[in-house]
């Protein structure tokens, strides 16, 4: 079945640390986005990529950095200069007006 | 950029209760989406409307365009339907169409 994997579910990081989330689509879809949400807040905007080989900030994009070698893949690194990393990561996709989510991925920086 | 705006916030109800779950949002759009999110993250999708009524099961989801209003109406509520309701709509080309998400509506259902 076609769908988003997103991996690790819950990913332990030191501070200071860079890690690599995960996010690899087999549906095709050309519009890829990452989200990060906080309790109690709506899930917001990171970065966005509309084509390979192309991507865009969203409305925190600071401390964070993405890459879209492939289509199917679109992976979030959080660097150390992200202030407060502990979240939770949403990565989606799109075609036309169809949205595809992952299932998320709870980074905890002790 | 398009608000988004649920209530209520949170919302308690009893096993066979109606609930209903509100979201306006400031900017017209092409369509709107409602999902659930479980404890533990995962989201789903329920329904992409664009005008009118769209039912799946106990689910009902309406959508008034010039009132830039929608309503998520669950019947006869159930335990395993607990879980945060999301309104979301999508931005603009500038934003490469994401998703421009509500808060969420928390819902327990008691037995």
């Amino acid at each position: 079945d076609g769908g988003i994997t997103q991996s690790p579910k819950y990913l332990f990081r030191k501070e200071g640390q860079n890690v690599t989330l995960s996010c690899e689509q087999n549906l095709n879809h050309d519009a890829m986005y990452w989200y990060r949400q906080d309790p109690g807040q709506g899930l917001r905007l990171i970065y966005y990529s509309q084509i390979v080989n192309d991507f865009q900030k969203g409305d925190i994009a600071e401390g964070y950095s993405v890459s879209r070698e492939k289509k199917e893949s679109f992976p979030l690194t959080v660097t150390s200069a992200q202030k407060n990393p502990t979240a939770f990561y949403l990565c989606a996709s799109k075609r036309d007006v169809y949205y595809t989510f992952g299932s998320g991925t709870r980074l905890t920086v002790v | 950029k398009n608000e988004v705006e649920q209530s209520p916030q949170n919302l308690t109800a009893q096993e066979g209760e109606f609930i209903t779950i509100n979201c306006s949002y400031s900017v017209g759009i092409s369509a709107l989406h409602w999902l659930q999110q479980h404890p533990g993250g995962g989201i789903v999708s329920l329904f992409m409307l664009s005008s009118g009524k769209k039912k799946h099961g106990r689910l009902i989801a309406t959508i008034n365009i010039q009132e830039k209003h929608s309503s998520l109406h669950i019947t006869a509520s159930h335990p395993r339907d607990s879980a945060v309701y999301i309104c979301a709509v999508p931005l603009n080309s500038n934003s490469g169409y994401a998703l421009n998400f509500g808060k969420g509506t928390s819902l327990l259902v008691t037995p």
